[in-house]
């Protein structure tokens, strides 16, 4: 599924620092997440667009900031790294309501 | 709010055996139910859901079983292969923006 990608992959950055994840999608899918995966927690929603202008926090939002200007395109910042925030993230898109959610490659984030 | 609970943690059968995932939700409104298969280091990837005007759905060796009334559903995958091998997730949705994950399961098919 080349229609989401995620960049970079892999990042390794210090406590303090902003670091902003992207995510970009060529479905024209209205709806676009962002998880993060750690052992023992699954995935678990960070924030969530229903469209270009529209976000929501999900479960564990803090110290992240997203924005939608674009439909296509969902970015997650993290404005002052902590060690806390080292973990997979993973970007999705879906059509709408209770419809599939297709997932990019992640990216792997090391707070050092 | 939504809460889905996974049930085995882990899980490891024979190949050629049988291997049954079990998620119970909280909220009775949820109507629509997915599993995702995870292989290391790659991305979750749909392989089956089911919606709740459905018991079942099967897909070749995969099949999803809803009870609406106990508020469980299981993933069934027969004659397992090595490459089934990854964790899965299930997922339960209210007709709402959200997907709720449960915790994963590793499932580990010896040849």
């Amino acid at each position: 599924d080349a229609g989401i990608t995620q960049s970079p992959r892999y990042k390794i950055t210090e406590t303090g620092r902003q670091v902003t994840l992207m995510c970009h999608q060529t479905w024209s899918h209205s709806y676009m997440f962002w998880y993060r995966q750690d052992l023992g927690h699954g995935l678990r929603l960070i924030y969530y667009s229903a469209a270009a202008d529209i976000t929501d926090k999900g479960e564990v939002p803090d110290g992240y900031v997203v924005s939608r200007s674009k439909t296509e395109n969902f970015p997650l910042t993290l404005e002052s790294a902590t060690r806390s925030q080292t973990s997979v993230y993973f970007c999705a898109s879906s059509e709408g309501v209770g419809q599939p959610q297709h997932f990019g490659d992640g990216t792997r984030l090391s707070i050092l | 709010g939504e809460n889905v609970e996974q049930h085995p943690s882990t899980l490891s059968v024979q190949e050629g055996d049988s291997a049954v995932i079990k998620c119970t939700y909280s909220d009775s409104a949820s109507n629509y139910f997915p599993w995702y298969k995870q292989e290391l280091g790659k991305r979750p990837q749909l392989i089956i859901d089911i919606r709740s005007n459905v018991g079942e759905k099967k897909d070749q060796r995969i099949a999803v079983t809803l009870n609406k009334t106990a508020k469980h559903f299981s993933l069934h995958i027969t004659e397992t292969q090595p490459e089934d091998s990854a964790v899965y997730f299930c997922a339960a949705n209210r007709n709402t923006d959200k997907l709720i994950f449960g915790t994963g399961t590793r499932l580990q098919v010896f040849p």
